[in-house]
């Protein structure tokens, strides 16, 4: 059975104090790994997909990476705008995207 | 501002009615998505439609069903509502299919009581 799992469920940071969230996957024939941003009551915003292991992806605090069981968020120095649910998608070799049910960051100025 | 639209953004009705609800891709996107996002269960994928045809099923109950129309809108159909049916209804669209990034809408919350 597919199944995505992301830890902590919840994580409280300090301004400036880096930390990496986990995805990990058991799925049939992966064929993207997706992380969204969603604030409360929001749609999911786009950040990176990878495709492959080994494959890294940067965008400004921000690094993904991607082995053959998980992935991770790294986030570096984070700010309190940082704070967000961060969420992990699987695409899946029946063609859906299956989410993980997040880890919500709160970083504390 | 991901350019899907979602209409209405609230929406509060009795159980067993029945509501439509809207979506508009991003241009030049081929297919729409729906999801359902409740508080304990997180985004579940409800249906695909890919240039007017339905491409992928997910955990879609047989009360609800979706369209894709020529102009590519499409339209989800709620019928004999439940008070578990109150949630987030999200559209995402993309390019094509597969691998394929989705962007998202903004959402319509749906209050059944």
């Amino acid at each position: 059975e597919d199944q995505v799992t992301q830890s902590p469920e919840a994580l409280r940071l300090q301004e400036g104090e880096s930390s990496s969230l986990n995805c990990s996957y058991t799925v049939s024939g992966l064929r993207g790994l997706f992380w969204y941003r969603q604030d409360p009551g929001k749609g999911p915003e786009f950040l990176f997909t990878l495709y492959s292991a080994g494959e890294e992806k940067e965008k400004e605090r921000l690094k993904a990476t991607l082995t053959k069981k998980e992935s991770f968020l790294h986030i570096t120095a984070p700010k309190p705008e940082d704070s967000a649910t961060y969420l992990c998608a699987v695409l899946t070799g029946a063609n859906n995207l299956f989410f993980g049910t997040g880890t919500r960051l709160t970083v504390i100025p | 501002d991901s350019g899907v639209t979602q209409t209405p953004k609230h929406l509060i009705t009795a159980t067993g009615q029945r509501v439509t609800l809207r979506c508009s891709p991003r241009s030049g996107d081929l297919s729409v998505y729906w999801y359902q996002q409740s508080l304990d269960q997180g985004l579940q994928f409800l249906i695909q439609y890919y240039n007017g045809e339905e491409r992928a099923k997910g955990n879609i109950l047989e009360r609800f069903s979706a369209q894709q129309f020529p102009d590519l809108h499409s339209e989800l159909n709620l019928s004999s509502l439940e008070l578990g049916d109150s949630a987030l209804y999200f559209c995402a669209s993309s390019v094509g299919t597969d691998t394929d990034t989705q962007y998202f809408g903004p959402g319509t919350r749906l209050t059944v009581l």
